[in-house]
């Protein structure tokens, strides 16, 4: 079956340290996107990709990076910058890029900083 | 500015009564306006969406959205709901053409229905 998997589920990172979550599709899908969620809050746009070798920062793109080196894959590393990392975080994608078909999403990383 | 609001955090209703989430949206042009629902511990599914055509719109789960422009809302609705639609439920607009549009999200409303 096509879908988004989203790798690991839950994730623990230390102080300082970079940590990377892994976003893989397989519906051949021209854009992906990576959403941050908090409790009580919409979901905000990190960083998207509407074609590979290309992405634009959304939002709240500080202590973030994205690569796309090809369609099926968009990890999205946290870095050491981003002071409150621990969120749940969402990768989705779309057809094209403007996304009138609708997005698909992954099940979600729920990383915590111990 | 694109803006879209879900006045209610939380909507209660009992199983077999109608139910409404409401949603009202802001954009500069013609909206675009999408409907997702997310379980605990799950991405969002996409129910439905208008982009143009019929006030109308019918989606997955027997819900139902209606587009009113005059009052720029878009509520989904389900003539008679069930304990598994008991969920979070987000609305999204864009700005309708072909321009480089991000969807906006509203907060969400976390729906419970009561056997």
């Amino acid at each position: 079956d096509g879908g988004i998997t989203q790798s690991p589920k839950y994730l623990f990172r230390k102080e300082g340290q970079n940590v990377t979550l892994s976003c893989e599709q397989n519906l051949n899908h021209d854009a992906m996107y990576w959403y941050r969620q908090d409790p009580g809050q919409g979901l905000r746009l990190i960083y998207y990709s509407q074609i590979v070798n290309d992405f634009q920062k959304g939002d709240i793109a500080e202590g973030y990076s994205v690569s796309r080196e090809k369609k099926e894959s968009f990890p999205l590393t946290v870095t050491s910058a981003q002071k409150n990392p621990t969120a749940f975080y969402l990768c989705a994608s779309s057809i094209e890029g403007r996304g009138n078909y609708g997005y698909t999403f992954g099940s979600g990383t729920r990383l915590t900083v111990v | 500015a694109q803006s879209v609001a879900q006045p209610e955090d939380q909507v209660n209703v009992a199983e077999g009564n109608p139910l409404t989430v409401k949603c009202t949206y802001s954009v500069s042009g013609n909206p675009y306006l999408f409907w997702y629902v997310q379980y605990p511990n799950r991405g969002l599914q996409f129910l439905l969406k208008y982009i143009t055509g019929d006030n109308l719109v019918k989606g997955s789960y027997g819900f139902e959205a209606e587009f009113n422009k005059s009052q720029t809302s878009f509520h989904l609705k389900k003539p008679s709901a069930l304990v598994s639609d008991s969920a979070l439920y987000f609305c999204a607009v864009r700005e309708g053409g072909d321009g480089n549009y991000q969807l906006i999200w509203g907060a969400g409303t976390k729906l419970i229905i009561k056997p």
